[in-house]
């Protein structure tokens, strides 16, 4: 079946590490998203890409970072700069006139 | 920059009640809109969605909602709820052509018995 996949789906880290979450779709999209989603917040987009070897900066970009290597793959890394880390994080990719977008289940980041 | 507005955070009905909730977007530039649906620690579903044409949409589950351009708005109805929808629900809009979906900050949407 078609569709994207995060994982993990519960990720625990120290304070002070580096993370990097996965997010993989066979759905032969070209644009890819990563968003942040607190309680109350809604879906605050982190960086996206509209193809391979090419991303560009979200509304909450600071302190994450992202590469897009292959067209299925666009891994997002939690560095250790961003002061609260602690959040659910998800993926979502869509052709290029983003007539629909589809989203993965989610990683749920805990930071200790 | 576009934006989204959600009138309520927090919205609860009543089994077999209707139920409307609001979504106002900033700009009257072409736009695709969105409804999507998030069940607790899932990823989000699309309900339905406005491209063109008609400016009543229909979406799974039951629900439909209404383009109208010239109040910037896209509500979603639906006439009778059950308890399965009880969930939190998000508006989106797209300017046409954009790759960007830009986001409302959500309604929980609690049905009661």
């Amino acid at each position: 079946d078609g569709g994207i996949t995060q994982s993990p789906k519960y990720l625990f880290r120290k304070e002070g590490q580096n993370v990097t979450l996965s997010c993989e779709q066979n759905l032969n999209h070209d644009a890819m998203y990563w968003y942040r989603q607190d309680p109350g917040q809604g879906l605050r987009l982190i960086y996206y890409s509209q193809i391979v070897n090419d991303f560009q900066k979200g509304d909450i970009a600071e302190g994450y970072s992202v590469s897009r290597e292959k067209k299925e793959s666009f891994p997002l890394t939690v560095t250790s700069a961003q002061k609260n880390p602690t959040a659910f994080y998800l993926c979502a990719s869509s052709t290029n006139r983003a007539t629909e977008a589809f989203f993965g289940q989610g990683t749920r980041l805990t930071v200790v | 920059a576009q934006s989204v507005t959600q009138l309520d955070s927090q919205v609860p009905v009543f089994e077999e009640a209707p139920v409307e909730l609001r979504c106002n977007y900033s700009s009257s530039v072409s736009v695709y809109l969105f409804w999507y649906v998030q069940y607790p620690n899932q990823g989000l579903q699309l309900l339905l969605k406005y491209l063109s044409g008609s400016t009543l949409v229909k979406g799974i589950n039951g629900f439909e909602a209404e383009f109208n351009k010239s109040q910037t708005s896209f509500h979603l109805r639906k006439p009778s709820v059950h308890i399965s929808d009880t969930a939190e629900y998000f508006c989106a809009v797209t300017q046409g052509g954009s790759e960007k979906l830009v986001f409302g900050k959500g309604t929980k949407l609690t049905v009661n018995p």
